[in-house]
C-alpha cells in the first residue's frame, strides 16, 4: 500500500512540547520530510531525514525515525500559538520522478 | 523573490465550462508538479513534469490535463469541470528532477458548482 497516515488533530498548552505522529508503508523510502501548512498559504518545508538517520534535531524540532515500525515523529519543543498550523510528513520514493507521498496532515492547535 | 505563482487564486464556476489555473515559477526549477488538497486525504498529485514537454500523471489525473511548452510554466487545464473538482489546488516547483526542496504556491481555491 502507499498510504501515509497521521492523526487528524493535536491541541496542547503553549510551552508544553508537541508531539506529531506519521506512519508509512514502503520501506524503499529515501527521505521523510515534514512540512508545515499556515492558514491560507502553501506548505513550507520544515525539516527532513534520510532513511539511514535515527534522529535529526533543529533547534526546536526533533525528528525521530524508527524504520524497523516505519514510524516517524516530530517534536516541538516550548511549541508557541505560532505553530499553530496543519503538519505534513511525506515520504519520497524512487523513481516517478521521486515522487513525494503526503500524509493526510496533522492540525496542530494551541492554546494559552 | 523566489516563488510559485498561481492564478487565480479563488475561482467560483459551473459544471462544464472550460478553466485553466496558470502556475509560474522565476527560480528556473526543472521539475513541476500539481497536487489538490481534500480534507482527510492531504495532498495527491495530479501531474508532474521533470522538464520541458515532459509531462506524467500522478495519482488522480482522471478530469485533467496539463502541459510545460516552457520550463516556468506548467498550466493546469479542466476541460469540462465537474463538482467532485471542487478542492484546493498546489502548484510546485523543485531544481533538479529527482532532488531537492519542493516550493509551493499560496495554493488557488476552486469551487465547481
Amino acid at each position: 500500500g502507499e498510504d501515509v497516515e497521521q492523526s487528524l488533530f493535536l491541541s496542547v498548552r503553549e510551552g508544553d512540547s508537541s508531539v506529531i505522529n506519521c506512519t508509512y508503508t514502503d520501506s524503499s523510502s529515501t527521505y521523510l520530510y515534514w512540512y508545515k501548512q499556515e492558514p491560507g498559504a502553501g506548505l513550507q518545508l520544515l525539516t527532513y531525514i534520510f532513511s539511514n538517520m535515527d534522529m535529526k534535531q533543529d533547534q526546536r524540532l526533533t525528528v525521530l525515525l524508527n524504520k524497523k515500525d516505519k514510524h516517524l515523529s516530530l517534536r516541538i519543543a516550548d511549541t508557541q500559538t505560532g505553530d499553530s498550523a496543519i503538519y505534513f510528513c511525506a515520504e519520497s520514493r524512487a523513481g516517478g520522478g521521486n515522487k513525494l507521498t503526503f500524509g493526510t496532515g496533522t492540525q496542530l492547535k494551541v492554546e494559552l | 523573490e523566489a516563488q510559485v505563482t498561481q492564478n487565480p487564486r479563488y475561482l467560483i464556476t459551473v459544471t462544464g465550462k472550460k478553466l485553466t489555473v496558470t502556475c509560474s515559477q522565476n527560480m528556473n526549477h526543472e521539475y513541476m508538479s500539481w497536487y489538490r488538497q481534500d480534507p482527510g486525504l492531504g495532498l495527491r498529485q495530479i501531474y508532474y513534469s521533470m522538464n520541458v514537454e515532459v509531462t506524467d500523471k500522478g495519482d488522480v489525473p482522471e478530469g485533467y490535463k496539463v502541459s510545460r511548452k516552457e520550463k516556468r510554466n506548467f498550466p493546469l487545464i479542466l476541460e469540462s469541470p465537474s463538482p467532485n473538482q471542487t478542492s484546493l489546488y498546489f502548484c510546485a516547483s523543485r531544481p533538479g528532477r529527482n532532488t531537492g526542496e519542493l516550493f509551493f504556491g499560496e495554493g488557488s481555491r476552486l469551487t465547481v458548482l
